[in-house]
């Protein structure tokens, strides 16, 4: 049981390129999660997903876009790469119950650099 | 949506002190709310949570207070051990499933 794995671990941009960052997770957990952190500061919520074909914006969503085919995978995709973009990202998962909120599992987290 | 503030942003004790750190939230709905531990370069790791049902709870060295009126809850750490030492993050959710986070706090265990 592997948990949350993202790839890739760091990565260096250029202003305007694009790139995918993988997730996946094996806990057959419902709900996945994109943040982004950025030095010194708390976790920002970028997209998430409640189940397969099911996608919304978080706090942050511009710049970025997702897509959950499976109930494995939660793929972020940037498009157009900028400086403010430079952050470590973060996959997350957590289960589906009834009643008041789940624990989120992380990844280990991808560190992105825009030049 | 859901604010959250968290205090302080950085805390030195030394070595078996006590550390607390306190979070405010501002929606009322809220019902979940995690704390999280990140080492340096590491991931967020859960460390322990509490729901809007049980006003403290304690695993060991680690407790946490809630007091829902106030919308305020708070981390505490006892006999504070230099491993101790990392960013200590607090999250408040609810039926939705998404967590917002707090900004940090860096906690430094002086030997």
């Amino acid at each position: 049981n592997a948990g949350v794995t993202q790839t890739p671990k760091f990565r260096i941009l250029k202003i305007g390129q694009s790139m995918t960052l993988q997730c996946t997770q094996d806990m057959n957990h419902n709900y996945m999660y994109w943040y982004r952190q950025d030095p010194g500061m708390g976790l920002k919520l970028i997209y998430y997903s409640v189940g397969a074909g099911i996608t919304d914006k978080g706090e942050v969503p511009n710049g970025y876009n997702v897509s959950r085919s499976t109930t494995e995978d939660f793929p972020l995709r940037l498009e157009l790469a900028a400086p403010s973009q430079t952050s470590v990202y973060f996959c997350a998962s957590s289960a589906t119950s009834r009643g008041s909120g789940n624990t989120i599992y992380f990844g280990e987290g991808s560190w992105l650099t825009v030049v | 949506g859901e604010n959250v503030e968290q205090h302080p942003s950085t805390l030195s004790v030394q070595e078996g002190d006590s550390a607390v750190i306190k979070c405010t939230y501002s929606d009322s709905a809220s019902n979940y709310f995690p704390w999280y531990k990140q080492e340096l370069g590491k991931r967020p790791q859960l460390i322990i949570d509490i729901r809007s049902n049980v006003g403290e709870k304690k695993d060991q060295r680690i407790a946490v207070t809630l007091n829902k009126t106030a919308k305020h809850f708070s981390l505490h750490i006892t006999e504070t051990q230099p491993e101790d030492s990392a960013v200590y993050f607090c999250a408040a959710g609810g039926s939705n499933y998404k967590l917002t986070f707090g900004k940090g706090t860096l906690l430094t265990v002086n030997p």
